[in-house]
């Protein structure tokens, strides 16, 4: 069965730097989404992006944050001069569609761990 | 804003019970509501999707239903396996269908 693709698996990185978190999601979806988790904590909606744009985002979605999908299979998610704050498990997913009947599919996530 | 609140917050039944995990959200206007597996250290893995025009949905020994009016979801399991220890969350989409508000979910363990 497709799978949504998540790479790296865990990041380290150092407070202030920027990481590219990496997704394939499933190739003839068209919606595409990150999510993360911080540890204990819900699940949050972080942007949802369809037909090359951003088509909602929450309000954690800010300048520091960008998505991006540079060419037709990948999905980026772009964290600039990252805060401790930053570390979760970040969630890639995608849909074939939009709305009533259109179930996600996650990926497996990156740990990103900003120290 | 859409709240998701899952109760319990973990439950320890014995191999082969049937058990119930309940979800209930705020606001009654959902595209849909989805059910997913979380084992640890890895992703979301979908279970069941109910439209909001319906009432339940089946697959296997999982049985979904919802109550959109009353804002209230449950997740039956049949005859309880030790393979279906994981935390269970219940998620609700808005009328945008964009994005899903997740509850806290329900660590669930099955002994042997």
């Amino acid at each position: 069965e497709p799978e949504v693709t998540q790479t790296p698996s865990h990041q380290v990185t150092q407070m202030g730097q920027e990481v590219i978190l990496r997704c394939v999601p499933i190739s003839n979806h068209l919606y595409f989404y990150w999510y993360r988790q911080i540890l204990g904590q819900k699940v949050e909606f972080l942007v949802s992006f369809y037909n090359n744009e951003i088509s909602e985002k929450s309000e954690i979605f800010d300048d520091q944050f960008s998505v991006e999908r540079p060419d037709g299979s990948n999905f980026t998610l772009k964290i600039r001069s990252t805060k401790l704050e930053d570390s979760a498990m970040y969630f890639c997913a995608s849909s074939p569609r939009q709305g009533i009947n259109s179930p996600l599919h996650f990926g497996n996530g990156t740990r990103l761990t900003v120290t | 804003k859409q709240e998701v609140t899952q109760i319990p917050a973990a439950l320890s039944v014995p191999e082969g019970e049937n058990l119930v995990l309940n979800c209930s959200f705020t606001d009654s206007a959902i595209y849909n509501l989805q059910w997913f597996r979380q084992d640890p250290g890895k992703g979301l893995t979908s279970l069941l999707l109910i439209q909001s025009s319906q009432r339940e949905q089946t697959s296997g020994r999982l049985n979904a239903s919802l109550d959109k009016s009353s804002g209230r979801s449950t997740l039956y399991i049949a005859a309880s396996q030790p393979g279906d220890s994981a935390t269970y969350l219940c998620a609700v989409t808005t009328n945008t269908g964009n994005q899903f508000y997740f509850g806290t979910g329900t660590s669930l363990t099955v002994i042997p």
